[in-house]
């Protein structure tokens, strides 16, 4: 099975319009993480949330976690052009230590 | 502001070579790791090193891989005998030392695209 699923896999829209990509897990997380990816560019954090939190903000960004239903969403508002990137939520599991499993990734599109 | 530099940036290699892939993790970071991410798909785990030695390896990262950090600063992956599936984006990432041991923020470098033909 796999650990961090986002949908949808593509998603295009204008500027100044919202984006919102999801990510759901199946085990227990300690924590789940968003980083997003130009093409062909190293992945950048942009957000962490412990399991223990429901939503945070950072910017222009808005995430949410449901640990009951193992699921997390990334809003992206007021997109610009800059934002095309592929987005990725990883999950750090368990109660110490450990590596971070990668999702397949959103890949957004924003016209100008 | 401080970065994970990897190099060389692209490496082409004939079957069945060794490549050594270079990384500078930030410089008080203590954990260190190799993902790949074969051409559009996932971002995958290798291997993970800590205190000199290795603290988790994923089933991809077999006896034709090796990690090392032969000084203060390196962080090293070598491929023994190269296949052509191995052929990937290679990102090394290294993170902070954190209480509790919790997982958090990893920071990447820019990749080494490897290309075996």
């Amino acid at each position: 099975s796999q650990q961090g699923e986002e949908d949808p896999q593509a998603l295009s829209i204008q500027e100044g319009e919202n984006a919102t990509m999801n990510c759901s897990y199946k085990t227990s997380i300690n924590n789940l993480q968003w980083y997003r990816q130009n093409s062909g560019r190293g992945l950048v954090h942009l957000i962490l949330i412990r399991s223990n939190e429901r939503e945070k903000h950072s910017g222009r960004l808005r995430v949410t976690l449901d640990t009951s239903k193992k699921s997390s969403s990334l809003l992206i508002t007021a997109s610009r052009a800059a934002d095309t990137a592929s987005y990725f939520c990883a999950t750090a599991s368990g109660s110490g230590y450990s590596t971070l499993t990668f999702g397949k990734g959103t890949m957004l599109l924003v016209s100008p | 502001e401080p970065e994970v530099t990897q190099t060389p940036s692209h490496q082409v290699t004939q079957m069945g070579q060794e490549v050594i892939l270079r990384c500078v993790p930030i410089s008080n970071h203590l954990y260190f790791y190799w993902y790949r991410q074969i051409l559009g798909q996932k971002v995958e785990f290798l291997v993970s090193f800590y205190n000199n030695e290795i603290s988790e390896k994923s089933e991809i990262f077999d006896d034709q891989f090796s990690v090392e950090r032969p000084d203060g600063s390196n962080f090293t992956l070598k491929i023994r005998s190269t296949k052509l599936e191995d052929s990937a984006m290679y990102f090394c990432a290294s993170s902070e030392p954190r209480q509790g041991m919790n997982t958090g923020e990893l920071f990447f470098g820019e990749g080494s695209r490897l290309t075996v033909l």
